[in-house]
């Protein structure tokens, strides 16, 4: 089965400061990718970043970067100097099986950046 | 702006009415999802059509119908819904790596 686990349900940060956001997951799949989503109150599911399992190098979006640990299936996201426009549920999710693949999203971490 | 665009944005329906969600992306995505969210949790999947067919049914119950009529267009016909159902729609488009969601329908069973 494949799992994606987000141990922090909430939380907090001070305007420009740099917040990480953690995530697991377990798959059997050899071939596999990840990503961060982010959904504001506004509600739309927006693609923050994506990591591709084959790739050893850590996927970078202006101000959004990962920590992939194959190894230790964790994948952390970190946002650098913090915007009061990143408030938002964050999702880590997993996805296999190519486009046909569901993703499977973690239960998601609520972030607020405090002014 | 998203790029996949979901009709309406509200929508009110009695535990009689037949309505339809519509969905709509120009992308050039052979493969079209349905989600359902629930308050505070993450989407859950419904259907997955891959090239406009069905491939993915997860044991929806059937007053939930889809349809993709060609490669743009993705419905979800409601009939005969229950309060439990009001929740969060999304409609998504992707192809082997990610997908981009709509904004989502927000449906109320009443």
């Amino acid at each position: 089965a494949q799992t994606v686990t987000q141990s922090q349900p909430e939380m907090s940060v001070q305007e420009a400061e740099t917040v990480t956001l953690s995530c697991t997951y377990d798959t059997s799949e050899s071939n596999y990718y990840l990503f961060w989503y982010k959904q504001p109150p506004s509600r739309q599911m927006i693609l923050v970043i994506r990591q591709e399992a084959y790739k050893q190098q850590n996927a970078t979006e202006n101000r959004f970067s990962v920590n992939f640990q194959k190894a230790a299936k964790s994948f952390s996201l970190k946002i650098s100097d913090s915007q009061l426009g990143d408030t938002a549920m964050y999702f880590c999710a997993l996805r296999y099986g190519g486009s046909q693949g569901n993703l499977i999203f973690g239960k998601g971490t609520k972030l607020s950046v405090k002014p | 702006d998203t790029e996949v665009t979901q009709t309406p944005k509200h929508l009110v329906m009695g535990m009689t009415n037949k309505k339809s969600l519509k969905c709509e992306q120009h992308m050039g995505h052979r493969a079209m999802y349905w989600y359902k969210q629930k308050a505070k949790k993450p989407p859950e999947l419904m259907f997955v059509y891959s090239y406009e067919k069905l491939s993915i049914n997860e044991s929806v119950p059937s007053r939930f119908s889809p349809e993709c009529p060609n490669s743009s267009l993705l419905n979800l016909h409601l009939h005969a819904l229950q309060p439990e159902d009001s929740a969060l729609y999304l409609c998504a488009a992707g192809m082997n790596t990610e997908a981009f969601f709509g904004q989502g329908t927000r449906l109320t069973v009443v």
